[in-house]
């Protein structure tokens, strides 16, 4: 099974609200990573989080990490339109150099 | 600077053929890695590189074989192709240096008739 499972599955909200998605996992790990993805294209890189860290800023997202939970959140504040995506968290193992994905959250962004 | 690259970018194939996926990447990165993307789904790792010369299986190994050629280069194989195989590859390298994100191609759309 995949390491990262992201909640919720897909989430609608209207543009400028908040969107919050959730990764959880299951074994230790050397950082997090949060991807988005949109339709039909490859993937971008948009934050990494270290094990050592709790909380990571870029722009409009806000990434946290709980390491004794072994859950992340990824907060996009005052979503717009070009949001609308799916965002993949991805975890880089602390044994072995697997980086494993979870399954996603889509994101659609109402106007 | 090309970054990752995978050829094809399409490719159609018959139950049964053969086919190998290319990756290189000009980054001088270490580790390498191959997934598949089926519809909806999150990417699954099929086989990864940690370095030149070491390959390892990921989640889902079977049916595919890889080779790792020099540190630019980390091929996927299809020996023999089933439907199943019908999904969108990428491949990823990250650096040596810890904590760096993936760096990823394209994509090869495959089909398999």
């Amino acid at each position: 099974s995949q390491q990262g499972e992201e909640d919720p599955q897909a989430l609608s909200i209207q543009e400028g609200e908040n969107a919050t998605m959730n990764c959880s996992y299951k074994t230790s790990i050397n950082n997090l990573q949060w991807y988005r993805q949109n339709s039909g294209r490859g993937l971008v890189h948009l934050i990494l989080i270290r094990s050592n860290e709790r909380e990571k800023h870029s722009g409009r997202l806000r990434v946290t990490l709980d390491t004794s939970k072994k859950s992340s959140s990824l907060l996009i504040t005052a979503s717009r339109a070009a949001d609308t995506a799916s965002y993949f968290c991805a975890t880089a193992s602390s044994r072995d150099d697997k980086i494993i994905f979870g399954k996603g959250t889509r994101l659609h962004i109402l106007p | 600077n090309a970054g990752v690259t995978q050829t094809p970018k399409f490719q159609v194939l018959k139950t049964g053929q053969s086919m190998t996926l290319q990756c290189a990447q000009d980054m001088n990165h270490n580790s390498m890695y191959w997934y598949r993307q089926d519809p909806g789904m999150g990417l699954r790792l099929i086989y990864y590189s940690a370095s030149e010369g070491t390959t390892d299986k990921g989640e889902v190994p079977n049916g595919y074989n890889v080779s790792r050629l020099n540190k630019r280069e980390f091929s996927l194989r299809l020996e023999s192709a089933a439907p199943s195989q019908t999904s969108v590859y990428f491949c990823a390298s990250v650096p040596a240096w810890g904590n760096q994100p993936q760096h990823f191609g394209d994509g090869t759309r495959l089909s398999i008739l």
